[in-house]
């Protein structure tokens, strides 16, 4: 079955850029969106963007001046970037996949997670 | 932004207990509504799909309802290893978004 790993720095310094890169095994990325979400003791649950297998983005209104995202189908990963972070951004940041189906659309598999901290 | 709330934000019932939570849409969703449940330390895991389709494997004490902007999310016969924070999804417009959580404890 799917399985979803994020990888990347735990820690993050103000102003700079955040990098995570989500890695899929056990099935295909094409013909897929693939989310970023996060979760913070403040804000619960937030859906940052998704990309497309064909390389289409979208992007949640109140992060897109600071988000790219990015998608490598040979490797079977897709990454994102938040640049100029902030405090507000540290949070368990997660990578799922967008199921959709005649029946509806939702995020299953999740990967495990991985805390991005912003701090100096 | 659809805004999405929940109520109660924690709840505690007894072992055997019906447990009933509601998600609110701050406007018409249509039946653009998941419901899924985390555990401590783990992420979300999808229970209930198009407010009322149960995801393959998941036990038939759980079950959603509604349409609109007013959703309900059952546990019958609530078991220890319910224990967790459930949160309704919106998928009807992007952003998708969330409910703020419910978080079910055992009395």
């Amino acid at each position: 079955q799917v399985q979803l790993q994020e990888s990347g720095p735990g820690l993050a310094k103000p102003s700079e850029t955040l990098s995570l890169t989500c890695t899929v095994s056990g099935g295909s990325i094409s013909s897929y969106y693939w989310s970023w979400i996060r979760q913070s003791a403040g804000k619960g649950l937030e859906w940052i963007g998704r990309i497309h297998s064909s390389g289409t983005t979208n992007y949640n209104p109140s992060l897109e001046s600071r988000l790219t995202m990015s998608i490598d189908t040979s490797k079977k990963q897709f990454s994102l970037n938040l640049s100029s972070v902030t405090a507000a951004d540290t949070a368990v940041y997660y990578c799922a996949r967008e199921k959709m189906t005649n029946l509806g659309r939702w995020f299953a598999p999740w990967g495990q997670g991985t805390l991005v901290t912003v701090s100096s | 932004d659809i805004q999405m709330t929940q109520s109660p934000s924690s709840l505690s019932a007894s072992v055997g207990d019906t447990v009933t939570i509601t998600c609110q849409a701050s406007q018409d969703i249509s039946n653009y509504l998941n419901w899924y449940q985390q555990k401590p330390g783990k992420a979300p895991k999808l229970l209930i799909y198009d407010a009322s389709n149960l995801e393959t494997g998941v036990p038939s004490r759980f079950s959603g309802s509604g349409s609109g902007t007013d959703f309900t999310f059952t546990i019958s016969n609530l078991q220890p290893e319910d224990i967790a924070t459930y949160y309704c999804q919106q998928y009807y417009i992007l952003p998708f978004t969330f409910g703020p959580g419910t978080k079910v404890d055992i009395k």
